[in-house]
């Protein structure tokens, strides 16, 4: 079980377009998913928040207009990149909270989503 | 910032066992040790986490000391799959996941 798909995998995309990334919780329902961003041969850096029904909560630093976050339902959070630049290349990793383990709370991870913005 | 320290980088002959140290001597009481890893290109996975005894499951096993103030995760049968990124992680109920640079393990053949 605890099993977070993405998608795309990949995605490349003209600068000042859109793009939306899904992260789905496939065998548990997850009302708070995360949203992280890794540059080459450096850590995660969390994003945001995303809690079911509410606005998400986002890192210092991290542009709320630009990051589009939306938790509409138990298993499914979207990023969306707005007006995307090439600085904003990166691997986009989302993750689930599993709240069958209330004391523990293990985070599982989705695959990552790889942006190149030209 | 990551309240915890680890060696960045390891070798380990194929089939051999892997120790992986992590120090963090600052750990609450109420704060868990997890352990994920993330392989070339790919989302972290979960390892193995623990609050005080120690812990084994099919990938690994967690021994945390006494005092709490460091653990170790061991890969019993290293195999080159197990070539990656190992993150040493404490965190609280509640509290965000906060990822150092981790340790890159180099399974050799």
């Amino acid at each position: 079980g605890a099993v977070v798909s993405q998608h795309p995998s990949r995605v490349i995309c003209k600068s000042g377009t859109s793009v939306k990334i899904e992260c789905r919780s496939l065998d548990f329902q997850a009302t708070t998913m995360f949203w992280y961003r890794q540059f080459p041969k450096k850590s995660l850096m969390l994003m945001a928040t995303s809690n079911e029904g509410s606005k998400a909560t986002y890192e210092q630093g991290v542009e709320k207009d630009k990051f589009l976050i939306n938790h509409a339902s138990l298993t499914l959070s979207t990023l969306t990149v707005t007006s995307a630049h090439p600085e904003d290349s990166s691997f986009y990793i989302c993750s689930a909270r599993d709240q069958r383990q209330p004391q523990a709370e293990t985070q599982y991870f989705g695959p990552g989503t790889r942006l190149l913005v030209l | 910032d990551a309240k915890t320290t680890q060696p960045p980088s390891m070798d380990c002959a194929e089939g051999r066992a892997a120790n992986l140290p992590c120090n963090h001597s600052t750990i609450s009481g109420n704060e868990y040790v997890y352990w994920y890893r993330q392989i070339h290109s790919q989302g972290p996975q979960y390892i193995i986490h623990g609050l005080k005894n120690n812990e084994t499951n099919e990938m690994a096993s967690l021994i945390i000391t006494e005092d709490r103030k460091s653990s170790t995760l061991i890969l019993p049968h290293a195999t080159l799959r197990d070539t990656a990124v190992y993150y040493c992680i404490v965190r609280a109920y509640g509290q965000n996941f906060v990822f150092g640079p981790g340790t890159r393990l180099s399974v050799l053949p």
